[in-house]
């Protein structure tokens, strides 16, 4: 398996601009989380999923945020518009049947708002 | 809600331990985990403690857990070069992980 892959690694916008970041779990894995890491603030949880329906997204931190997950192999998180404080490394991981609960993380995508 | 506290940095020389230690305020966690991220990485799960548990071993991995105090704790023997990375420490609560501040190890040849 390739594990969870997520694109674009890189994403350079200017502020106000709409990005799509893109997401694809382990197969077979049946949770979907989306963390968000800065300097300031660490690892944040902002959202996750479970067989593709939205459980907690006490995390998104306004209404310019949305995610969704419209099947088993893909998730995208939506920014609009941007702004330069959602300039972030943002990781996807996904989670099966586990007996420790582990969540497999993707390489992140680096997101810059100018 | 779950608060989770590590110290920023820690420097050893290569061939000796390494222990990074972890604080945490919630005490439900059935689980308690270590995560290591490489530069320009992911997180990837080193090891893990059933939280009745006190401690847990795996190859240079010592995992260490004093619930009375909300202390957790991460041994490497044998610190290597390839051991430099940023490690944080999670608990998990209603399948939603925690993480600390991250720890990072700089490991000196």
């Amino acid at each position: 398996d390739a594990g969870v892959i997520q694109s674009p690694r890189h994403e350079v916008t200017e502020m106000g601009q709409e990005v799509t970041l893109r997401c694809k779990p382990i197969s077979g894995h049946d949770y979907l989380f989306w963390y968000r890491q800065t300097m300031m603030r660490g690892l944040e949880l902002l959202i996750y999923f479970n067989n593709n329906v939205p459980i907690d997204d006490s995390g998104m931190p306004e209404d310019r945020f949305s995610a969704k997950m419209p099947n088993a192999s893909f998730s995208t998180l939506k920014i609009q518009p941007s702004e330069p404080r959602d300039s972030a490394v943002y990781f996807c991981a996904s989670r099966g049947l586990s007996s420790y609960n582990e969540q497999f993380f993707g390489p992140g995508t680096r997101l810059t708002v100018l | 809600g779950e608060d989770v506290e590590q110290s920023l940095f820690l420097s050893v020389r290569e061939g000796d331990s390494s222990v990074i230690n972890c604080t945490y305020t919630d005490s439900s966690s059935t689980y308690l985990y270590w995560y290591k991220q490489e530069p320009g990485a992911g997180l990837q799960l080193l090891t893990y403690i059933f939280s009745n548990m006190d401690m847990k071993q795996d190859q240079r991995l010592t995992v260490l857990l004093n619930k009375k105090d909300k202390h957790l704790s991460l041994r490497i023997a044998d610190t290597q070069t390839g051991d430099s990375a940023i490690y944080f420490c999670a608990g998990c609560a209603t399948n939603k992980l925690i993480f600390g501040t991250g720890t990072l190890l700089a490991v000196q040849p």
